[in-house]
């Protein structure tokens, strides 16, 4: 069975702490994504890699950076949380070409106090 | 620049009952269209995918699109609505790598 992880649930962390959100897929899959979900604006992304050590940047970056130093694992930084970050964060992989559909995590419901 | 809307924010049906969520799209060349679901407390699952070939595409637990070009249009259908679909569902449009989600549409199947 194809599984994307994410490292916590449920995380709450104090302003300005630095926060990792771990993401590991073990579908070999080329494309990983971060998404921030809030009601009513469905799902944001945040960041894209499409390879080992190569990113870009989605339509809402400020405030996060990523690391994907080995194929099967991307991480989201919050370099100083903020309570704005206070939301759900989802991961997803797909395989490279464009027809391929995602594969979710279960998500991370990070508090910002 | 690609986008979905998906117009209804929640869509109420009894058990037993067709259901329909609507989902219309806008993209440069052909689009690749997917629905996903969600339960409440996580993450989205797949559900079916429209690449090319037959407008009608079935995918799991029951449901069914029906792709309409002239239309834009990507709507998920299912004939007999179970208490169980309830959940939040999102269409999804990709004319490149990088997929664009609706909002999403709240399902509630009344008993």
């Amino acid at each position: 069975d194809v599984k994307v992880t994410q490292s916590s649930r449920y995380l709450v962390k104090r302003t300005g702490e630095k926060v990792f959100l771990e993401c590991v897929q073990d579908m070999d899959h080329e494309n990983m994504f971060w998404y921030r979900q809030d009601p009513g604006l469905g799902l944001r992304l945040i960041y894209f890699s499409y390879d080992v050590k190569m990113k870009e940047k989605g339509d809402i970056p400020e405030g996060y950076s990523v690391s994907r130093e080995k194929k099967e694992r991307f991480s989201l930084i919050l370099e100083s949380a903020s309570t704005n970050q206070t939301s759900m964060y989802l991961c997803a992989s797909s395989g490279r070409d464009t027809y391929n559909e995602q594969f979710f995590g279960p998500g991370t419901r990070l508090t910002v106090l | 620049a690609q986008s979905v809307a998906q117009p209804e924010d929640q869509v109420n049906v009894a058990e037993g009952n067709p259901l329909t969520v609507k989902c219309t799209y806008s993209v440069s060349g052909n689009p690749y269209l997917f629905w996903y679901v969600q339960y409440p407390n996580r993450g989205l699952q797949f559900l079916l995918k429209y690449i090319t070939g037959d407008n009608l595409v079935k995918g799991s637990y029951g449901f069914e699109a029906e792709f309409n070009k002239s239309q834009t249009s990507f709507h998920l259908k299912k004939p007999s609505a179970l208490v169980s679909d309830s959940a939040l569902y999102f269409c999804a449009v990709k004319g490149s790598y990088i997929p664009t989600f609706g909002r999403g549409t709240s399902l509630i199947v009344h008993p």
